[in-house]
């Protein structure tokens, strides 16, 4: 049973290119969470999603960044017209339900985004 | 801004000896608190959680202890070994307005340990 996928595990990007980060959830998880991580810091929630809707995008910037997660392939968690601020880590997460009862969600290896 | 914070950003072991590593947080509404574990250049990995209704979990060589009066969590590891040498997060469950649950997390510790 694979774990969360996520590639490319590293990008490089020229400042005003697009990136795309891909996450594959673990079987039979519906879930999926995106964060970001800057080096020596904590985790920042972005979004939240499940088959083919956004539950909470409270995290993420207004402008530049998109998420989805289709009916069927991998999220994707998109960024435009990338900036030197964008380079980060970016970890995606899956779990099968979110409740109280169910915290356990199972983490990539995060893609490393360069912005040169 | 962020509600849970970190004490101590780095935290030199011993080898065998034990370790703690505590958290503040200032959401008393959160459910679940939960340590993870992040080697370097890896995702981070769920250690162990407590509900809020606790004051002490124990897992494998795991202990977590949470004090609700001052709003304390604390992760004790007994008889440290090098491959515990990672940072740990401490985050909080907490259910937004309407009722989708996120993790905030602390900047996190780093934990070394010394052969």
């Amino acid at each position: 049973n694979a774990g969360v996928m996520q590639n490319p595990r590293h990008l490089v990007r020229r400042r005003g290119q697009e990136a795309r980060l891909r996450c594959s959830p673990m079987k039979g998880h519906s879930h999926v969470y995106w964060y970001r991580q800057l080096p020596e810091e904590g985790l920042k929630f972005m979004v939240y999603l499940q088959k083919e809707n956004i539950i909470d995008e409270s995290g993420m910037p207004k402008e530049r960044f998109s998420a989805e997660f289709p009916k069927e392939g991998p999220s994707i968690l998109r960024i435009q017209q990338v900036v030197r601020g964008d380079s980060a880590a970016y970890f995606c997460a899956s779990s099968p339900v979110w409740t109280e009862k169910n915290t356990e969600a199972f983490f990539g290896q995060g893609t490393r985004l360069t912005v040169v | 801004g962020e509600s849970v914070g970190l004490h101590l950003p780095t935290l030199s072991v011993q080898e065998g000896d034990n370790s703690i590593i505590n958290c503040a947080y200032s959401n008393s509404a959160s459910d679940y608190f939960i340590w993870y574990k992040q080697e370097s250049g890896k995702g981070p990995q769920f250690i162990i959680d407590i509900r809020s209704n606790m004051d002490k979990r124990q897992g494998q060589r795991v202990t977590v202890l949470l004090n609700k009066t001052v709003k304390h969590l604390s992760l004790q590891i007994a008889a440290t070994q090098p491959g515990d040498s990672a940072v740990y997060f401490c985050a909080e469950n907490w259910a937004s307005m309407d009722s989708n649950y996120q993790l905030i997390w602390g900047a996190g510790t780093k934990l070394i340990i010394k052969p």
